[in-house]
This record gives C-alpha cells, structure tokens and sequence, in this order.
C-alpha cells in the first residue's frame, strides 16, 4: 500500500540550528513528493514539493531530495529561526487524477530564541 | 488564484447534536474537493472526496457524511455527533493536474 512515515516529535531546537526531519514511505508506481506546514492555528500550506528521483524541492531555506533508492525525502534547513516554529507534514501522491494524498503524522517543530 | 472559505471557524456542540461544516472555494473552476480531520497527535485522515458535483468518496466509514450540492462548494454533516467527532477539519481543494492540495484555514469542533 501507500504510506508515509515521519520522525516523531516535538523537535526543539534553538535558533540558527540545523535541522532535519526524517521521511520515508512506501508506495506503488512513481509518486510525487511533498513537504506541508501548518503554522499556530492555520491550515497547511505547500512548502516544496519533488515530482521524480533525484529532484530537489526548495523553498524559504528548506530543502528535500526525492531518494528513490532509500525510499526518503528528508526535510532539512541549516539555520532555523523561531518563524519557522510550526508542524511539518510528509506527503505522497501516488499519481492518480484523484489527487489522493497520503500523508505522515506530522512532526511539531519549537524553535528557541 | 484559488482561494477556500471554511466556516465556522471554531464550534462547540453538544453529544447527539448535528453538524454541518461548510467550504467554498473561489478562482477555480471543477477543482477536486476534499474533507480531512486532524485529530490530536494522529495526523491528517482523509474523509472524503469528491471529483464532481454529487460524487462524494468515503475513504473511512464514520459518523459523518458529506455533499457536494454546487461545482465550488463542499459540505460537511452530521446527525447526531459523537464525542470522537472533536477535531480540526480542513477543507482543500486541487485543480486539475495542478498536482498540489490548497487547504482552507479549518475549522476546530469541540463536542462535549
């Protein structure tokens, strides 16, 4: 089947840190790859997303390599700051019009100043 | 570009009570709607969706239900609510090989 699974939190950390927050999933075909964030009382927006292996996704400092062969698209940022204090969702779609996503439990990122 | 309305924002109803949650979306035409609900601590479940007006795909059997009377509106409902029903619902829409899901701003049910 297909699934995402995503390290869990909370992720402290302190500002100008290095961050990265584990995923990797399982799926049929050739899936599309996607980071979401949900800051404080709002709904998820799209952060990067990877269409094929090898494609890196980037946006606002972070950053996402589509890892076929270990099945991963780890989200990484090399210096925080206490804006990017939100959760974070792993995120497949397995290529169907239906626009189906699956999608990880999400990891709550604290950033300290 | 596409904006979703959802409302009301936050809601408090009593056990037994019925629910209707309501998303409408603006600057896209036939888009793909769906109903997901975050419940603490257990991510985002997809709830349904729908491709067109009146096709409605349950993905969980639930207390809930739902319908898509318009081409940009999606409702969410139900009879009589449950304890379990709390939880953040997030409207979203996708256009058409878009590839991307845009998500409404939610709406936090507390069901005592």
């Amino acid at each position: 089947g297909n699934s995402v699974t995503q390290m869990e939190g909370p992720v402290t950390l302190s500002e100008e840190a290095f961050l990265t927050i584990n995923c990797t999933y399982t799926a049929t075909g050739y899936p599309s790859l996607f980071w979401y964030v949900q800051y404080p009382g709002e709904g998820l927006q799209l952060l990067l997303k990877a269409t094929k292996a090898d494609d890196k996704g980037s946006n606002k400092g972070f950053e996402a390599t589509y890892r076929k062969e270990t099945t991963s698209f780890h989200l990484e940022k090399g210096s925080v700051q206490v804006s990017d204090s939100a959760v974070y969702f792993c995120a497949l779609d397995r290529g169907s019009t239906l626009g189906r996503l699956y999608f990880g439990r999400g990891t709550q990122l604290t950033v300290w100043p | 570009s596409q904006t979703i309305h959802q409302w009301p924002a936050t809601l408090v109803q009593p056990v037994g009570s019925p629910l209707s949650l309501e998303c409408t979306v603006e600057g896209t035409s036939n888009p793909n709607l769906y109903w997901y609900r975050q419940a603490a601590g257990r991510g985002l479940q997809l709830l349904f969706y729908s491709v067109g007006i009146g096709q409605i795909s349950s993905e969980v059997p639930q207390n809930l239900s739902a319908s898509r009377p318009q081409d940009r509106q999606f409702i969410l409902s139900s009879k009589k609510l449950l304890l379990s029903d709390s939880g953040f619902y997030l409207c979203a829409c996708m256009i058409q090989g878009a590839g991307e899901l845009f998500f409404g701003e939610g709406s936090r049910l507390t069901v005592l």
